[in-house]
């Protein structure tokens, strides 16, 4: 069975310090998808980055950074030098192959990021 | 400009009624999705449909019900058989073959039901 695991629930940074949000998953499946997403306070959610199983290369987008590590399960995301707009609603994804497409949410971590 | 739309933003309605939710895109995404979302939550998924006149239950289809009679728009009507309706719900269409692909969502439509 797939999920998904976001076990930090609310953080608070303050303003310019770096965080990282955790994501681990389950999966029997050995090729899938990883996303994150944010949902700032507007409510709609948007996308951030997708990963496939087989691309373990770290990636580096602006202040964005996402660690994808196979052998811990884990696909961690980092802000560097966090700003106001960045505090929102973060979701981890997972979507294995040949399974019409359906994405599992994790919880979703709450990240207040302190001026 | 390209998206998704949802329609109302909020709705309110009385216990026992049906309400029906509107979600259009004019991506010419072929998949589209329903989710819900409760507070301290994550998405559940109620129904998908990757083709038009075709859908399948979700996690959580129970008293719900949807209809795809055009690729651009995907209603979803929350019946009186929901037990907990008062939710915040999303909308999101891929791109269908050759993924999964990632989803886009609309704004959401704020349920209240009293």
């Amino acid at each position: 069975a797939q999920k998904v695991t976001q076990a930090q629930t609310e953080i608070s940074v303050v303003e310019k310090e770096d965080v990282t949000l955790d994501c681990v998953y389950e999966t029997r499946d050995t090729t899938y998808y990883l996303f994150w997403y944010k949902q700032p306070p507007s409510g709609e959610l948007v996308f951030l980055i997708r990963r496939n199983s087989f691309d373990e290369q770290n990636e580096i987008s602006g202040r964005y950074s996402w660690n994808f590590q196979k052998s811990t399960s884990s696909f961690n995301f980092t802000i560097t030098a966090s700003q106001v707009v960045d505090s929102a609603v973060y979701f981890c994804a997972l979507s294995e192959a040949n399974r019409d497409d359906k994405i599992i949410f994790g919880k979703g971590t709450r990240l207040h990021i302190l001026p | 400009d390209g998206g998704i739309t949802q329609s109302p933003k909020y709705l309110f309605r009385k216990e026992g009624q049906n309400v029906t939710l509107s979600c259009e895109q004019n991506l010419n995404h072929d998949a589209m999705y329903w989710y819900r979302q409760d507070p301290g939550q994550g998405l559940r998924l109620i129904y998908y449909s990757q083709i038009v006149n075709d859908f399948q239950k979700g996690d959580i289809a129970e008293g719900y019900s949807v209809s795809r009679e055009k690729k651009e728009s995907f209603p979803l009507t929350v019946t009186s058989a929901q037990k907990n309706p008062t939710a915040f719900y999303l909308c999101a269409s891929s791109i269908s073959s050759g993924g999964p692909y990632e989803q886009y969502f609309g704004p959401g439509t704020r349920l209240t039901v009293t």
